[in-house]
């Protein structure tokens, strides 16, 4: 079962920033917190992680709180191309055994 | 070029028919999955393989036999087809010995049981 709880769906206006909320209470010291997101009719591909650090990249940042039991994706400036199922995953970095549970993850939809 | 690729895309066939489908990627890496998601869109891992070697068998069927003939790929034979069987199965790879790095997925192979 995964192991992250996050609403069902959100929708943010295009422009404007897109918060994504994931609540992981029950997260270990030695797991990372993932963020992937998945197009229609597309692999889930790969956004952000971080373990207790809040993290940028050029697709979004990962603001990861003090007790590490929630974190948020911020999609900074949403374009419709956003539109997306975006799923919130926690693992242990352990090598070959390093699979991915999914939840139901949140569905973004950026409108005009 | 396509970091991890799938044939076919789509695949239509009868219950009871054996079929395989393929997956490669150019990656470099050393470990590859693949992944069910059904029409709830759930994303369940079924299997892992790293450096050839089977590690993760998520209770999948024995009608489902993944065979890896070099790091670069991993295919899914099925079978005895059946309904149930109908959904989109995505390959995906990483490397083992940088644990923390993401999977990398390709773009799914859709499987529809008539």
């Amino acid at each position: 079962d995964a192991k992250t709880t996050q609403p069902p769906s959100m929708d943010c206006a295009e422009g404007r920033a897109a918060n994504l909320p994931c609540n992981h209470s029950t997260i270990s010291g030695n797991e990372y917190v993932y963020w992937y997101r998945q197009i229609h009719s597309q692999g889930p591909q790969y956004i952000i992680h971080g373990l207790k650090n809040n993290e940028t990249n050029e697709m979004a940042s990962l603001i990861i709180t003090e007790d590490r039991k929630s974190s948020t994706l911020i999609l900074p400036h949403a374009t419709l191309r956003d539109t997306a199922v975006y799923y919130c995953i926690v693992r242990v970095a352990s090598g070959n055994t390093g699979k991915l549970i999914f939840g139901q993850g949140t569905t973004l939809q950026v409108k005009p | 070029d396509t970091a991890v690729s799938q044939t076919p895309k789509y695949l239509v066939t009868q219950m009871g028919n054996d079929k395989s489908i393929k997956c490669e990627q150019n990656l470099g890496h050393d470990t590859m999955y693949w992944y069910k998601q059904d029409s709830k869109k759930f994303l369940k891992i079924m299997f892992s393989y790293n450096n050839k070697e089977l590690i993760i068998n998520e209770t999948v069927p024995n009608r489902f036999s993944p065979k890896s003939p070099d790091k670069a790929h991993l295919n899914l034979h099925i079978n005895s087809l059946e309904l149930g069987d109908s959904a989109v199965y995505f390959c995906a790879s990483s490397h083992s010995d940088r644990p923390n790095q993401p999977q990398h997925f390709g773009d799914g192979t859709r499987l529809s049981i008539l």
